[in-house]
């Protein structure tokens, strides 16, 4: 059973668009949301993370909006570079598990110039 | 700063072997994760511990050992190689076992022919 699902699989937008991408979960115990980011031959890292005590999280280009009675959540990336191409993973964990992460499956973005 | 390093970077091996992979980290951290990605697909837990000489399994731990034998290293066996196998495999560690920022090491490429 997956419980975290991303969509889409893959996204292609222009350079100067904005990218959605959405990420939804089955327990609704998961307390903790990382989107991880990965570059092609190369290792996740952290991108943006958001509590459900918050709706939004924002980092500069990037933003998360929760959704947590709907249990969804999506990362929306801004005036896209051709940098941000990358696989994104959107992940969750609960509190009392020992930092335990659950992924999706991902969501490969390329930004087109 | 720190340092995750994971050895070899590439492995073959045959149908049947054990395969040994191994993690270090100087982050002096306590909690490290070992995580299977396939092509296209996201991360699935293996194996993690919290702390030297702790395991803790993960969905993914049948067919595979682990050994925390100091804070700084987590390894990982592969008890008997499938054929045609193809995966990498990520060594990750947090501060502590709370809900931290997970840091990567660059992976292990393994190809069972």
């Amino acid at each position: 059973q997956q419980q975290v699902r991303q969509s889409p699989q893959s996204l292609t937008v222009w350079e100067g668009e904005t990218a959605i991408l959405n990420c939804s979960y089955e327990d609704s115990t998961f307390d903790y949301f990382p989107w991880y980011w990965q570059f092609p031959r190369e290792s996740p890292a952290l991108l943006i993370a958001i509590r459900p005590v918050s709706n939004k999280k924002e980092d500069g280009r990037f933003t998360i909006f929760f959704n947590k009675r709907e249990k969804k959540l999506s990362l929306h990336i801004t005036d896209s570079q051709p940098g941000d191409s990358a696989t994104y993973f959107c992940a969750a964990s609960e509190d009392y598990n020992q930092g335990k992460l659950i992924f999706g499956q991902g969501t490969k973005l390329s930004i087109k110039p | 700063g720190g340092i995750i390093t994971q050895t070899p970077k590439f492995l073959i091996g045959q149908e049947g072997q054990k395969l040994t992979l191994k993690c270090q980290q100087n982050f002096n951290h306590d909690t490290m994760y070992w995580y299977r990605q396939d092509s296209g697909k996201g991360l699935r837990l293996i194996y993690y511990s919290i702390t030297e000489n702790d395991l803790q399994k993960g969905d993914l731990s049948e067919g595979y050992d682990a050994s925390r034998e100091k804070k700084s290293s987590f390894s990982l066996t592969v008890t008997s190689a499938q054929k045609n196998e193809m995966a990498v495999f990520l060594c990750a560690s947090t501060r502590d076992n709370n809900q931290d920022t997970q840091y990567f090491g660059p992976g292990t490429r393994l190809l069972v022919l």
